[in-house]
């Protein structure tokens, strides 16, 4: 039980579907993370927010579209994807942002693995 | 341009032998370093960490060893165990003012019983 959990934990979507993914933290963090792991990669950032607010949106293709309605839930709204989307998304949540002040990990959910057919 | 260096895709130990995980960084301003360890269809799972202030953090059988001249840390996990194989990354931050773990590729360990 790491604290952050991802729904679903498999996903099978065409190129023309819309489906969202769905992160939510019960560790009272104030940052959350949108990473692609992609295979014989490292872990990509997509994107961050923190307090609700994007402070990072890593060059990421607007087919992904992320939401944070509130600390605890942060969403991942996909939208005609591609092939080489085909990956896993992983999910995370860290007490501040890296360099606020304080050194601290993150917590990572168990992912959600895509497939784009 | 990788900025967080695994250069060891695998590597097999012996039950109760040392492992020992290294890892290389490009970027001076990184002063943080964490190591995760991720089992097969599980999230990482946060390890050990170190600040650019020390040299060595230990905790139980994990000692995390950072040569800051060298670029270079490394994990060590002493004695293994079957359990701790899993596939170790490790991470790297700068701060401040920006909001990235820049992660290496990881590491796959298999401690043979």
């Amino acid at each position: 039980e790491t604290g952050v959990t991802q729904t679903p934990r498999h996903l099978v979507m065409g190129m023309t579907n819309k489906k969202s993914l769905k992160c939510e933290q019960h560790l009272g963090h104030n940052a959350m993370y949108w990473y692609k792991q992609s295979a014989k990669k490292p872990l990509e950032l997509m994107f961050v927010y923190s307090l609700e607010e994007r402070v990072e949106n890593n060059s990421v293709p607007s087919r992904f579209s992320p939401e944070c309605p509130n600390s605890s839930h942060l969403f991942l709204h996909l939208h005609t994807l591609q092939p080489e989307d085909s990956a896993l998304y992983l999910c995370a949540s860290s007490q501040d942002l890296p360099g606020a002040g304080v050194n601290q990990p993150q917590h990572f959910g168990d992912g959600t693995r895509l497939s784009i057919l | 341009d990788q900025q967080v260096k695994q250069n060891s895709p695998s590597l097999s130990v012996q039950e109760g032998r040392i492992s020992i995980l290294n890892c290389d960084y490009t970027n001076s301003m990184f002063d943080y370093f964490l190591w995760y360890k991720k089992y097969p269809a599980e999230g990482p799972t946060f390890l050990i960490s170190i600040s650019s202030i020390k040299d060595k953090n230990e905790d139980g059988r994990f000692t995390v060893f950072l040569n800051k001249s060298a670029k270079h840390l490394s994990l060590h996990i002493v004695p293994s165990q079957p359990g701790d194989s899993a596939v170790y990354f490790c991470a790297a931050s700068a701060s401040p003012g920006t909001y990235k773990y820049i992660f290496g590729t990881g590491t796959r360990l298999k401690v043979l019983a």
